[in-house]
Protein backbone atom coordinates (compact mmCIF):
# COMPACT_ATOMS: atom_id res chain seq x y z
CA UNK A 1 0.00 0.00 0.00
CA UNK A 2 0.91 3.45 -0.40
CA UNK A 3 2.28 5.99 2.59
CA UNK A 4 3.09 9.42 2.57
CA UNK A 5 5.17 10.80 5.23
CA UNK A 6 5.65 14.78 6.30
CA UNK A 7 8.30 16.12 8.72
CA UNK A 8 8.70 17.64 10.96
CA UNK A 9 5.11 17.89 12.22
CA UNK A 10 5.59 20.82 14.38
CA UNK A 11 8.37 23.48 14.19
CA UNK A 12 8.89 26.79 15.31
CA UNK A 13 11.78 29.04 13.89
CA UNK A 14 12.68 32.75 14.18
CA UNK A 15 12.06 35.29 11.99
CA UNK A 16 15.25 35.21 9.41
CA UNK A 17 15.85 31.38 9.97
CA UNK A 18 16.31 28.63 7.24
CA UNK A 19 13.44 26.16 6.38
CA UNK A 20 13.61 22.16 5.60
CA UNK A 21 10.15 20.11 5.16
CA UNK A 22 10.46 17.00 3.74
CA UNK A 23 8.10 14.68 2.09
CA UNK A 24 7.92 11.26 1.18
CA UNK A 25 6.16 8.39 -0.64
CA UNK A 26 6.36 5.18 -0.87
CA UNK A 27 4.31 2.35 -2.46
CA UNK A 28 4.71 4.02 -5.51
CA UNK A 29 6.66 5.20 -8.69
CA UNK A 30 6.16 8.53 -10.60
CA UNK A 31 3.84 10.30 -8.83
CA UNK A 32 2.55 13.84 -9.19
CA UNK A 33 3.46 15.79 -6.12
CA UNK A 34 2.42 19.07 -4.14
CA UNK A 35 2.78 21.91 -2.07
CA UNK A 36 -0.25 23.66 0.03
CA UNK A 37 -0.02 25.68 2.94
CA UNK A 38 -2.37 26.98 5.12
CA UNK A 39 -2.95 30.10 7.10
CA UNK A 40 -5.11 29.82 10.24
CA UNK A 41 -8.40 29.00 9.15
CA UNK A 42 -8.28 29.91 5.65
CA UNK A 43 -8.11 27.79 2.25
CA UNK A 44 -5.38 25.41 0.56
CA UNK A 45 -3.19 27.40 -0.99
CA UNK A 46 -1.01 25.64 -3.69
CA UNK A 47 3.12 26.59 -3.56
CA UNK A 48 4.52 23.82 -5.67
CA UNK A 49 3.92 20.63 -7.59
CA UNK A 50 6.04 18.46 -9.37
CA UNK A 51 5.73 16.12 -12.08
CA UNK A 52 8.53 14.18 -12.11
CA UNK A 53 12.16 14.31 -10.67
CA UNK A 54 13.88 17.70 -10.85
CA UNK A 55 10.56 19.35 -12.37
CA UNK A 56 8.96 22.30 -10.12
CA UNK A 57 6.19 24.40 -11.24
CA UNK A 58 5.39 27.31 -8.91
CA UNK A 59 2.23 28.97 -8.41
CA UNK A 60 2.91 31.49 -6.10
CA UNK A 61 6.30 34.20 -6.16
CA UNK A 62 7.46 33.67 -2.78
CA UNK A 63 9.93 33.37 0.21
CA UNK A 64 9.93 29.73 -0.61
CA UNK A 65 11.61 27.16 -3.06
CA UNK A 66 10.61 23.26 -3.66
CA UNK A 67 13.00 20.42 -4.48
CA UNK A 68 12.87 16.68 -5.94
CA UNK A 69 15.92 15.41 -5.58
CA UNK A 70 14.35 11.94 -6.08
CA UNK A 71 11.18 10.25 -7.56
CA UNK A 72 9.67 9.81 -4.15
CA UNK A 73 10.79 12.61 -2.11
CA UNK A 74 9.43 16.39 -1.82
CA UNK A 75 11.46 19.29 0.03
CA UNK A 76 10.19 22.54 0.51
CA UNK A 77 12.60 25.33 1.88
CA UNK A 78 13.45 28.55 2.63
CA UNK A 79 16.52 30.71 2.82
CA UNK A 80 15.18 33.24 5.18
CA UNK A 81 11.89 32.96 6.70
CA UNK A 82 9.16 35.54 7.46
CA UNK A 83 6.28 36.30 9.72
CA UNK A 84 4.02 36.04 7.11
CA UNK A 85 5.50 32.43 6.51
CA UNK A 86 3.76 31.09 9.33
CA UNK A 87 1.04 28.29 8.47
CA UNK A 88 0.40 24.46 8.19
CA UNK A 89 2.14 23.00 5.08
CA UNK A 90 0.63 20.19 3.65
CA UNK A 91 2.83 17.60 1.02
CA UNK A 92 0.11 15.55 -1.04
CA UNK A 93 0.89 13.08 -3.84
CA UNK A 94 -1.62 11.54 -6.84
CA UNK A 95 -1.04 9.15 -9.93
CA UNK A 96 1.14 10.70 -12.58
CA UNK A 97 -2.51 11.36 -14.73
CA UNK A 98 -4.76 13.92 -14.90
CA UNK A 99 -7.50 12.62 -12.44
CA UNK A 100 -7.41 11.29 -9.59
CA UNK A 101 -7.85 12.00 -5.10
CA UNK A 102 -4.97 13.99 -3.69
CA UNK A 103 -3.65 11.84 -0.43
CA UNK A 104 -1.87 14.38 1.88
CA UNK A 105 0.59 13.96 4.51
CA UNK A 106 -0.30 14.74 8.28
CA UNK A 107 0.97 18.18 7.59
CA UNK A 108 4.05 20.98 9.47
CA UNK A 109 2.79 22.82 11.24
CA UNK A 110 4.95 26.09 11.14
CA UNK A 111 5.28 29.17 13.61
CA UNK A 112 7.46 32.23 12.56
CA UNK A 113 8.50 34.64 15.57
CA UNK B 1 -4.51 32.41 -13.47
CA UNK B 2 -7.09 29.58 -12.47
CA UNK B 3 -9.20 30.35 -9.38
CA UNK B 4 -12.14 28.68 -7.70
CA UNK B 5 -14.40 30.08 -5.47
CA UNK B 6 -16.75 28.22 -2.74
CA UNK B 7 -19.33 29.95 -0.85
CA UNK B 8 -20.54 30.62 2.01
CA UNK B 9 -17.46 30.66 3.81
CA UNK B 10 -18.99 29.63 7.68
CA UNK B 11 -22.27 27.60 7.54
CA UNK B 12 -24.17 26.82 10.90
CA UNK B 13 -26.88 24.57 10.65
CA UNK B 14 -29.44 22.98 13.54
CA UNK B 15 -28.61 19.11 13.96
CA UNK B 16 -31.10 17.66 11.36
CA UNK B 17 -31.24 20.78 8.60
CA UNK B 18 -29.76 20.27 5.15
CA UNK B 19 -26.16 22.28 3.95
CA UNK B 20 -25.24 23.44 0.78
CA UNK B 21 -22.16 24.62 -0.15
CA UNK B 22 -21.32 25.80 -4.06
CA UNK B 23 -18.29 26.13 -6.02
CA UNK B 24 -16.98 28.10 -8.77
CA UNK B 25 -14.25 27.76 -11.23
CA UNK B 26 -13.23 30.95 -13.28
CA UNK B 27 -12.33 28.39 -16.32
CA UNK B 28 -13.64 24.92 -17.62
CA UNK B 29 -12.23 22.06 -15.71
CA UNK B 30 -11.11 18.07 -16.28
CA UNK B 31 -12.90 17.29 -13.02
CA UNK B 32 -13.70 18.76 -9.40
CA UNK B 33 -12.69 16.80 -6.38
CA UNK B 34 -14.56 17.43 -3.10
CA UNK B 35 -12.58 16.66 0.37
CA UNK B 36 -13.21 17.01 4.54
CA UNK B 37 -11.21 18.13 6.54
CA UNK B 38 -11.74 18.15 10.36
CA UNK B 39 -10.20 20.25 13.02
CA UNK B 40 -6.54 19.23 13.45
CA UNK B 41 -6.62 17.01 10.42
CA UNK B 42 -5.58 16.66 6.29
CA UNK B 43 -8.02 17.07 3.67
CA UNK B 44 -9.45 13.38 3.04
CA UNK B 45 -10.85 12.87 -0.44
CA UNK B 46 -14.53 12.41 -0.60
CA UNK B 47 -15.55 12.09 -4.32
CA UNK B 48 -14.39 13.64 -7.80
CA UNK B 49 -16.75 14.72 -10.60
CA UNK B 50 -15.65 14.25 -14.29
CA UNK B 51 -18.15 14.21 -16.40
CA UNK B 52 -20.66 17.42 -17.56
CA UNK B 53 -23.60 17.64 -15.43
CA UNK B 54 -22.84 14.43 -13.59
CA UNK B 55 -24.88 13.79 -10.22
CA UNK B 56 -23.31 11.49 -7.80
CA UNK B 57 -24.68 10.02 -4.10
CA UNK B 58 -23.02 9.27 -0.87
CA UNK B 59 -25.75 7.71 1.88
CA UNK B 60 -26.77 11.93 2.80
CA UNK B 61 -24.05 13.51 0.41
CA UNK B 62 -25.38 14.67 -3.39
CA UNK B 63 -22.51 16.20 -5.25
CA UNK B 64 -22.87 17.73 -8.75
CA UNK B 65 -21.01 18.71 -11.60
CA UNK B 66 -22.22 21.87 -13.65
CA UNK B 67 -23.49 21.31 -17.85
CA UNK B 68 -20.20 23.73 -18.30
CA UNK B 69 -18.16 22.25 -16.14
CA UNK B 70 -17.49 25.28 -14.21
CA UNK B 71 -19.16 24.60 -11.08
CA UNK B 72 -20.38 22.31 -8.30
CA UNK B 73 -21.94 22.04 -5.41
CA UNK B 74 -22.30 19.74 -2.00
CA UNK B 75 -25.33 19.03 -0.82
CA UNK B 76 -25.46 17.03 2.73
CA UNK B 77 -29.38 16.32 3.66
CA UNK B 78 -29.93 15.85 7.29
CA UNK B 79 -26.99 16.85 9.60
CA UNK B 80 -24.76 14.95 11.94
CA UNK B 81 -22.60 16.11 14.25
CA UNK B 82 -19.85 13.94 12.69
CA UNK B 83 -20.81 16.01 9.84
CA UNK B 84 -18.30 19.04 11.05
CA UNK B 85 -15.64 20.25 9.13
CA UNK B 86 -14.37 22.47 6.61
CA UNK B 87 -15.51 21.11 2.91
CA UNK B 88 -13.14 22.07 0.12
CA UNK B 89 -13.83 21.65 -3.57
CA UNK B 90 -10.68 21.49 -5.99
CA UNK B 91 -10.64 21.76 -9.38
CA UNK B 92 -8.45 20.14 -11.93
CA UNK B 93 -7.15 21.65 -15.05
CA UNK B 94 -3.80 19.06 -16.35
CA UNK B 95 -1.55 18.41 -13.23
CA UNK B 96 -2.80 21.49 -11.25
CA UNK B 97 -5.25 21.25 -8.40
CA UNK B 98 -6.54 24.18 -6.93
CA UNK B 99 -8.81 24.52 -3.91
CA UNK B 100 -11.47 26.55 -2.99
CA UNK B 101 -11.24 28.35 0.46
CA UNK B 102 -14.07 25.73 1.86
CA UNK B 103 -17.04 25.83 4.20
CA UNK B 104 -16.81 25.79 7.42
CA UNK B 105 -19.82 23.76 9.02
CA UNK B 106 -20.77 23.87 12.54
CA UNK B 107 -23.68 21.89 13.89
CA UNK B 108 -25.82 23.15 16.71
CA UNK B 109 -27.02 20.18 18.78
Amino acid sequence: SQTIHQWPATLVQPVGSPLSLECTVEGTSNPNLYWYRQAAGRGLQLLFYSVGIGQISSEVPQNLSASRPQDRQFILSSKKLLLSDSGFYLCAWRYGRNTGELFFGEGSRLTVL
Amino acid sequence: GQQVMQIPQYQHVQEGEDFTTYCNSSTTLSNIQWYKQRPGGHPVFLIQLVKSGEVKKQKRLTFQFGEAKKNSSLHITATQTTDVGTYFCAGSRDDKIIFGKGTRLHILP
